[in-house]
C-alpha cells in the first residue's frame, strides 16, 4: 500500500504571507510526483509534474521542490492572495505501476484578505 | 475549462435504480480514469483505461461497471448502489499512462444514493 501524506491538513494565512506545505511519499521505486490545485466547484488543475531528485519548478508565485531520496516535496506560495485559496493535492506514482496516481488528502489553504 | 466534461453534475438515485455517469474528452488523450472522493478521504482510483482497454480495476464492487467505447468517452454504469457509495466521482484523462504526464480532470458528478 502506497501512502502519500500531506501536511498540514488545513492552513489559514493573511494576504501577503508566504507559506509552504509538505507532501511525503515512499522513497523506493519513485517515478513521478504531481501537484494539483483544486478550487471549490472546479476541477483539480495540474501545477507541476516532477520526476528528478532535486527538481525545482516554478509557476508565477508558486514553486515546488522534490527530494526523492528522502521522499518529500514542498510547495511554496510567495505573497499569498485570496485567489490562492484552494485545496492543494499531491500525487505519487511508482515504477511498478506508473499509470497509477496515488493522492494525498490535500492541504486546504485559506487566504484571508 | 480543462477539456474534460462530465455529466450529470449532480445525481440522486435510489438503491434499486440504474444510472450512468458520462465523461468526454477531445484532447486526444489515450488514458482515462475514474476516481471516487468520499468525505475526508483522498481521491481513490477506481478504474484506468489505456487505449480503450481496462488496465486497472482497483478492487471496485461489481455494482460499478465501467465502459470505454472509444478513447474520447468513458462511462460508469451504476446499479443497486448503497448509501455509502454517495461521493464525488471524478473522471480524468492523460495523454498516455506514463507517469510524467499530467492528469486533466472533469468537474465531477456529485452522487447521492438514497
Amino acid at each position: 500500500i502506497l501512502n502519500v501524506e500531506q501536511s498540514p491538513q488545513s492552513l489559514h494565512v493573511q494576504e501577503g504571507d508566504s507559506t509552504n506545505f509538505t507532501c511525503s511519499f515512499p522513497s523506493s521505486n519513485f517515478y513521478a510526483l504531481h501537484w494539483y490545485r483544486w478550487e471549490t466547484a472546479k476541477s483539480p488543475e495540474a501545477l507541476f509534474v516532477m520526476t528528478l531528485n532535486g527538481d525545482e519548478k516554478k509557476k508565477g508565485r508558486i514553486s515546488a521542490t522534490l527530494n526523492t531520496k528522502e521522499g518529500y516535496s514542498y510547495l511554496y506560495i510567495k505573497g499569498s492572495q485570496p485567489e490562492d485559496s484552494a485545496t492543494y493535492l499531491c500525487a505519487f506514482s511508482s515504477g511498478g505501476s506508473n499509470y497509477k496516481l496515488t493522492f494525498g488528502k490535500g492541504t486546504l489553504l485559506t487566504v484571508n484578505p | 475549462e480543462t477539456g474534460v466534461t462530465q455529466t450529470p453534475r449532480h445525481l440522486v438515485m435510489g438503491m434499486t435504480n440504474k444510472k450512468s455517469l458520462k465523461c468526454e474528452q477531445h484532447l486526444g488523450h489515450n488514458a482515462m480514469y475514474w476516481y471516487k472522493q468520499s468525505a475526508k478521504k483522498p481521491l481513490e482510483l477506481m478504474f484506468v483505461y489505456s487505449l480503450e482497454e481496462r488496465v486497472e480495476n482497483n478492487s471496485v464492487p461489481s455494482r460499478f461497471s465501467p465502459e470505454c467505447p472509444n478513447s474520447s468517452h468513458l462511462f460508469l454504469h451504476l446499479h443497486t448502489l448503497q448509501p455509502e457509495d454517495s461521493a464525488l466521482y471524478l473522471c480524468a484523462s492523460r495523454r498516455h499512462t506514463g507517469a510524467n504526464t499530467e492528469a486533466f480532470f472533469g468537474q465531477g458528478t456529485r452522487l447521492t444514493v438514497v
